[in-house]
C-alpha cells in the first residue's frame, strides 16, 4: 500500500526566503507517479507538477523545483525567493500505475510573512 | 482549460438528512473522484467512477454513495446526514484511470452537519 509523509505540518518564512517542502512516501511499485498540488486559500487545489519513477532529472520551473531521490524515496519541492502569494497548503501525491486515484499526504501549510 | 465546478460552495445540514453534492466537468473525462479533506489528514478518497454507472469504492465510502448517471456529472449522496461527516468535499476529474495523468479539482464544498 502506498503511504506518504509530510512532516513539516506548517512553516513561516519571511518573502524573499527559499523554503524547501519534504515529502517521503513508501511504495512497492517499480513504476508509479509522484505529484505536488498547490491548495490557495481560495480552496481549489491547483495541479503543480507530476514525475514518473524513471526520471529521476530534478525539474525546474521559475522558482518551483522539484528534486527526486529515489534512493530515499523522497520527492521534495523548494520555492526560492518566496513571495506572499506562495502561502498554502502544499500536498505531495504519489500514484502506483495500478491504484486508481492519488494518495495525498497531510499537507505543509507554508505561510510566506511580507 | 480543465473546469471543474460544485454546486455549492458553503452546505449546512441537519442530522439525518439525505444530501446531494454535485459535480460537473466539461472536458469529457472519463474518471471522475470524491475525497473528503479534514485537518492533518489529507485528502481521503471516498469513492471514484471510471465511467457512466460504474463506480468503486475508495478508502472511506461509509456513509456515503455515488451516482453517474452522465459522463460529466457525479454526484455524492450521504443517505442520512451525520455530523463526522461535516467536512470539505473535493471533486476530481481526470483523462485515465490507469498511468500518471493528473487530476483537476472543483472549488471544494464545505458541508456542516449540526
Amino acid at each position: 500500500a502506498q503511504k506518504v509523509t509530510q512532516a513539516q505540518t506548517e512553516i513561516s518564512v519571511v518573502e524573499k526566503e527559499d523554503v524547501t517542502l519534504d515529502c517521503v512516501y513508501e511504495t512497492r511499485d517499480t513504476t508509479y507517479y509522484l505529484f505536488w498540488y498547490k491548495q490557495p486559500p481560495s480552496g481549489e487545489l491547483v495541479f503543480l507538477i507530476r514525475r514518473n519513477s524513471f526520471d529521476e532529472q530534478n525539474e525546474i520551473s521559475g522558482r518551483y523545483s522539484w528534486n527526486f531521490q529515489k534512493s530515499t524515496s523522497s520527492f521534495n519541492f523548494t520555492i526560492t525567493a518566496s513571495q506572499v502569494v506562495d502561502s498554502a497548503v502544499y500536498f505531495c501525491a504519489p500514484k502506483d500505475t495500478g491504484r486508481r486515484a492519488l494518495t495525498f499526504g497531510s499537507g505543509t501549510r507554508l505561510q510566506v510573512q511580507p | 482549460d480543465v473546469k471543474v465546478t460544485q454546486s455549492s460552495r458553503y452546505l449546512v445540514k441537519r442530522t439525518g438528512e439525505k444530501v446531494f453534492l454535485e459535480c460537473v466537468q466539461d472536458m469529457d473525462h472519463e474518471n471522475m473522484f470524491w475525497y473528503r479533506q479534514d485537518p492533518g489528514l489529507g485528502l481521503r478518497l471516498i469513492y471514484f467512477s471510471y465511467d457512466v454507472k460504474m463506480k468503486e469504492k475508495g478508502d472511506i465510502p461509509e456513509g456515503y454513495s455515488v451516482s453517474r448517471e452522465k459522463k460529466e456529472r457525479f454526484s455524492l449522496i450521504l443517505e442520512s446526514a451525520s455530523t463526522n461527516q461535516t467536512s470539505m468535499y473535493l471533486c476530481a476529474s481526470s483523462t485515465r484511470l490507469a498511468g500518471g495523468y493528473e487530476q483537476y479539482f472543483g472549488p471544494g464544498t464545505r458541508l456542516t452537519v449540526t
